[in-house]
């Protein structure tokens, strides 16, 4: 069984650096074909892709927030880590990882995590 | 502005037959498989379809996809009170820079 839980803190000021963890279990990332994305979706708006490491460390990310984001992997703790820098208040959003094959779809998701930027 | 674009809503009565279309280009569902995701209320979203007409398991066969040149297309029959969601198709696009895209999401309401 699969399963994906987003963690990291719910509110970050402007400016600051966003670190988001998802740990999973029921698949390996070290198998071949297997990936990690994470999308979000603002309150009340459309979902948007932000980034995907598959098993090989090939990354991948939205063209449009690269220069602020990271993606990482920690094989051996069933993690994936995703920051993103420099937040602004239109960053705020529910943030998802899910679990993906070769990145042709997202089968798994996580519950997500509501992450609000104020001062 | 996505580069996938659907119907912000559509709606039929319980029991009917609902389809929600999925628009893109020839870099991104011309050549790629779409996929497709329901979201309930509050809660995540949720592979309904892959590989443009694949159900995963334990999904009805109430719900279908298909494509055809660079749109795609959803279809429900017999729809129910709890088929009411977003639902939001997804591809890759490779114009200028690999990147995953997802429609702008349909409201579907069961009257």
């Amino acid at each position: 069984q699969i399963t994906l839980k987003e963690s990291g803190p719910t509110l970050v000021k402007p400016t600051q650096t966003l670190t988001l963890t998802c740990t999973f279990s029921g698949f390996s990332l070290s198998t071949s074909g297997v990936g990690v994305g994470w999308i979000r979706q603002p309150p009340g708006k459309a979902l948007e892709w932000l980034a995907l490491i598959y098993w090989n460390d090939d990354k991948r990310y939205s063209p449009s927030l690269k220069s602020r984001l990271t993606i990482t992997k920690d094989t051996s703790k069933n993690q994936v880590v995703l920051t993103m820098t420099n937040m602004d208040p239109v960053d705020t959003a529910t943030y998802y990882c899910a679990h993906t094959q070769f990145g042709w779809y997202f089968d798994y998701w996580g519950q997500g995590t509501l992450v609000t930027v104020s001062s | 502005q996505s580069v996938l674009t659907q119907p912000p809503s559509v709606s039929a009565a319980p029991g009917q037959k609902v389809t929600i279309s999925c628009s893109g280009s020839s870099s991104n569902i011309g050549n790629n498989y779409v996929s497709w995701y329901q979201q309930l209320p509050g809660t995540a979203p949720k592979l309904l379809i892959y590989d443009n007409n694949k159900r995963p398991s334990g999904i009805p066969d109430r719900f279908s996809g298909s494509k055809s040149g660079t749109s795609a297309t959803l279809g429900i029959t017999g729809l129910q009170t709890g088929d009411e969601a977003d639902y939001y198709c997804g591809t890759w696009d490779s114009s200028l820079s690999d990147l995953w895209v997802f429609g702008g999401g349909t409201k579907l309401t069961v009257l």
